[in-house]
């Protein structure tokens, strides 16, 4: 059964540097997503592409983080600098298309720790 | 704006008893509504979505547009069902989820 791949699957970081993540979706499915997930709370969602553009960033705090699907397959998020509030799970989910009655595939998550 | 609301964190139940989850949802247009669920050590996974109208695993969720409601039932809870359980609302494009309600069946 497909499913979405995320690395890794821990990542431990200092303050300051700079950590990026890898999903790779279901193959043909044309949405992507990235949510980040605090202890406690639902998952919130940073960046939805449709295809390799992106649909939906505002919530993305776009002076440290970056996003993109160069051709529209997998993608990579990254922070720069990172720091100690961003540490969270980042789950990756994919979608045949962008309807809003379609099923979200989810990853299994990498875990950020900022020290 | 949307957003979803689940009032409770945590639903303690005994095996063979009824579960209702609150799910609150603030929304302009027609909404599409999920449950997913998160089972120890797995990953996030649909569980139910409205426009579906089924059950699941015996779990029914009806969409209640005038109380903005998306309230999730089971008659009798399993021991099986202990999971976290999350709403989602989809609209405007974007899939967004409340907190998240942890459901743990005891026998």
């Amino acid at each position: 059964e497909a499913e979405v791949a995320q690395s890794p699957r821990y990542k431990i970081t200092e303050k300051s540097q700079a950590v990026a993540f890898w999903c790779d979706p279901i193959s043909g499915h044309a949405t992507l997503y990235w949510y980040r997930q605090i202890l406690g709370q639902g998952p919130e969602l940073l960046v939805q592409f449709q295809d390799e553009s992106v649909v939906d960033d505002s919530q993305l705090p776009k002076d440290r983080f970056s996003a993109e699907r160069l051709k529209g397959v997998d993608s990579t998020l990254k922070i720069q600098p990172a720091e100690l509030g961003d540490s969270a799970m980042y789950l990756c989910a994919s979608s045949r298309d962008g309807a809003m009655n379609t099923e979200a595939f989810f990853g299994q998550g990498t875990r950020l720790t900022v020290v | 704006a949307q957003r979803v609301t689940q009032p409770e964190k945590l639903l303690s139940v005994f095996k063979g008893a009824p579960v209702e989850l609150k799910c609150n949802y603030s929304y302009s247009g027609s909404p599409e509504l999920f449950w997913y669920v998160q089972y120890s050590r797995q990953r996030l996974q649909l569980l139910l979505r409205h426009i579906s109208r089924e059950s699941i695993k015996g779990f029914t969720a009806d969409l209640n547009k005038g109380e903005t409601s998306f309230h999730l039932k089971k008659p009798f809870a399993q021991e099986e069902d202990s999971a976290m359980y999350y709403c989602a609302l989809g609209g405007y494009n974007k899939l967004i989820f409340g907190a998240g309600t942890r459901l743990a069946v005891h026998p």
